[in-house]
């Protein structure tokens, strides 16, 4: 079955990096894209960027531009997702999520909690 | 960016209502629209895409309609799981955009 698995909770200071990764498996990696999603505390869905497994192409959502990288690696199935110059309004939970052809995104990893604080 | 504006953000309702949650986009998005459920602690969780076509495994209570910039999820008989979180996702335009949620609640 597919299954995508996120890393762990993560605690930075304003200031620094993270990088989170989720590891898929259940279905042929480089046939779909990821995408990335997050979520602040007791507030909605906020969609970052996504990511073509295939061949690495990319494309972030413009808040994030310079301080967002997406990346792949297709011999471990693994996606990555690095956010730099963390601020406290970054705290919330990230998530992972398979996007289909057609790009509705159908199968969500569990969540990776990062919390930015001093 | 493709705004997407869902209503109501919240609503009380009883076991077996009939309960509808509207969500109107910025543009035309082309039946490119999908909604999530999405309980306390949890990762969302794909019912319908396409605006009406249901995800495999996910109860017939759960239908989609709409066209256009105009589209409803509809819950028919609603059950106890059913108290959770609902977002439309369009999916015609990069960026992604997400409605801002309606909360169901146990009236």
């Amino acid at each position: 079955q597919v299954q995508l698995m996120q890393s762990g909770p993560e605690v930075k200071k304003p200031g620094a990096s993270v990088k989170v990764s989720c590891k898929t498996s259940g279905y042929t990696f480089g046939a779909y894209g990821l995408s990335w999603v997050r979520q602040a505390p007791g507030q909605g869905l906020e969609w970052m960027g996504r990511i073509s497994a295939l061949n690495g192409n990319t494309r972030y959502s413009e808040k994030f531009q310079g301080r967002i990288t997406m990346t792949v690696d297709t011999s471990t199935s693994t996606a990555f997702l690095d956010l730099r110059s963390l601020r406290s309004d970054d705290t919330a939970v990230y998530f992972c999520a398979r996007m289909s052809a057609t790009m509705y995104t159908d199968y969500w990893g569990q969540g990776t909690l990062l919390i930015v604080s001093s | 960016d493709i705004q997407m504006t869902q209503s109501p953000s919240s609503l009380s309702a009883s076991v077996g209502d009939r309960v509808t949650v509207t969500c109107r986009a910025s543009q035309d998005i082309h039946n490119s629209l999908a909604w999530f459920q999405q309980k306390p602690g949890k990762a969302p969780k794909l019912l319908l895409f396409a605006a009406s076509r249901l995800e495999s495994g996910v109860p017939s209570r759960f239908s989609g309609s709409g066209s256009g910039t105009d589209y409803t999820l509809t819950i028919s008989g609603l059950q106890p799981e059913d108290f959770a979180t609902y977002y439309c996702q369009q999916y015609y335009r990069i960026p992604l955009t997400f409605g801002g949620g309606t909360k169901v609640e146990i009236k």
